[in-house]
């Protein structure tokens, strides 16, 4: 069955530093991926969306990358700020099943000043 | 538009007892995903609609639960018999279909405590 790992339960960074979140999925070869932020208690807000073909995509501070060979995305949060602070999931396309997304546990960024 | 919005917010009900969501999509959009999400779990995928067609169902979703979508805007989803295992965050999401890559509008969610 597909499989998505994401590297951590938590990660806590200083303000200023760049935060790098993983995500590595197995059993699959996903047409693209997806990046989304969950604050407590609401609802998952999309951030990026990187497809197989493309290596790397940006936005503002925020940096995704797509390695199919590895099965692995890279999330990329530059000068991070304690408003970053928030659990990032990442969601892979599964295609025609189960609604197309699943979607991993999440990593919990904390970003202290 | 106010985006995707869900009703009740919070719901607290006794074992046994039936619940019912209600979710109402961003109005263009006419793809609909009901997702569950439990305290440090990612969402996970319930069901979905295109237009009032239920395409897909979860594996876990089980008979106490059902989902409509009766003229292809709003939707409910609906517990029977309610169990404390199924006390969880319920997200609903819409999008517009026309290809796989489409981003999901999530609302803030309906959260149920059965006790």
């Amino acid at each position: 069955s597909q499989k998505i790992e994401q590297n951590s339960e938590a990660l806590n960074i200083q303000e200023g530093k760049t935060a790098t979140l993983t995500c590595n999925y197995t059993n699959y070869s996903p047409a693209y991926l997806q990046w989304y932020r969950q604050d407590p208690g609401r609802g998952p807000v999309f951030l990026l969306l990187i497809r197989e073909n493309e290596k790397e995509k940006r936005k503002e501070r925020l940096k995704v990358t797509f390695d199919t060979t590895l099965k692995q995305s890279l999330f990329h949060i530059t000068a991070s700020q304690p408003a970053d602070s928030a659990t990032y999931l990442c969601a892979l396309d599964i295609g025609g099943s189960q609604g197309n997304l699943i979607f991993g546990k999440g990593t919990k960024l904390s970003v202290k000043p | 538009d106010t985006g995707v919005s869900q009703d009740p917010r919070h719901k607290i009900t006794k074992r046994g007892q039936n619940v019912t969501f209600r979710c109402d999509p961003i109005s263009e959009h006419n793809r609909l995903y009901w997702y569950r999400q439990t305290l440090g779990q990612g969402p996970e995928f319930l069901t979905y609609f295109q237009n009032e067609a239920q395409l897909e169902k979860s594996r876990l979703l089980s008979d106490r639960f059902s989902a409509e979508r009766p003229k292809g805007s709003f939707s409910t989803l609906e517990i029977q018999r309610t169990e404390q295992g199924d006390s969880a965050m319920y997200l609903c999401a819409s999008t517009t279909s026309g290809g796989r890559s489409g981003e999901l509008f999530f609302g803030e969610g309906s959260r149920l405590t059965v006790l």
